[in-house]
């Protein structure tokens, strides 16, 4: 597609359950990128993928979070046993090397 | 790692006035970008913009790569304007790491 899809646009959830969150990446793009964004906060990068390169996972919040990327297109972060204060807008970008973001539109993650 | 500092953290404009948003940061970067947060939550990129000045209609920036500053100007501002807007900066091979970024809210 022309841009960064992600889905579900939204998507609440019971505490202790296990979450996956989808971006489809434009097309041609290496480089993928997962960020989160708590209310009226920056934003925090979480993992970095680039190409057939190991991805960086310093962002990583806690063993819970973990990301693949398969075929080096479709992106999945999932999030095992949520808690409250996984809450969250998750937001992803993808680039090619050292050019601009675009970033999709994000998953807003409640956990009640 | 990098740090990014953005100033003001808040704004309330005049329709039709003008500003200045700045973006400190701690390190020398290869990559630096200005993006706009809409009220909805999208991200826009505006500006890539790692040294020089560049313009896109009433938008322009300015970064001083040496002097470790990127600045934003909006000019004549609309209600459109309004939103979140962020400095982001990388160097090398790494991720872009964002500032807190600038509440802006144009009032007609």
């Amino acid at each position: 597609g022309a841009g960064v899809s992600q889905s579900p646009s939204n998507k609440v959830t019971e505490k202790g359950k296990d979450v996956e969150l989808r971006c489809d990446p434009i097309s041609g793009h290496t480089a993928l990128y997962w960020y989160r964004q708590s209310l009226g906060q920056g934003l925090e990068f979480l993992i970095y993928f680039q190409g057939n390169s190991a991805p960086d996972k310093s962002g990583l919040p806690s063993d819970r979070f973990s990301a693949e990327r398969t075929g080096g297109s479709v992106s999945t972060l999932t999030i095992q046993r949520t808690q409250q204060e996984d809450s969250a807008v998750y937001l992803c970008a993808s680039s090619l090397p050292g050019q601009t973001y675009t970033f999709g539109s994000g998953t807003r993650l409640t956990v009640v | 790692g990098i740090q990014v500092e953005q100033s003001p953290p808040d704004l309330i404009l005049q329709e039709g006035a003008n500003s200045t948003l700045r973006c400190n940061f701690s390190d020398s970067v290869n990559n630096l970008q200005w993006f706009h947060q809409n009220p909805w939550g999208q991200l826009i990129n505006l500006f890539y913009i790692p040294s020089g000045t560049k313009q896109n209609g009433r938008l322009s920036a300015t970064t001083v790569a040496t002097e470790r500053y990127s600045l934003l100007y909006i000019s004549s501002s609309q209600t459109t304007d309004s939103g979140v807007y962020f400095c982001a900066v990388n160097s090398g091979n790494t991720p872009l790491v964002f500032g807190k970024g600038t509440r802006l809210s144009v009032i007609a």
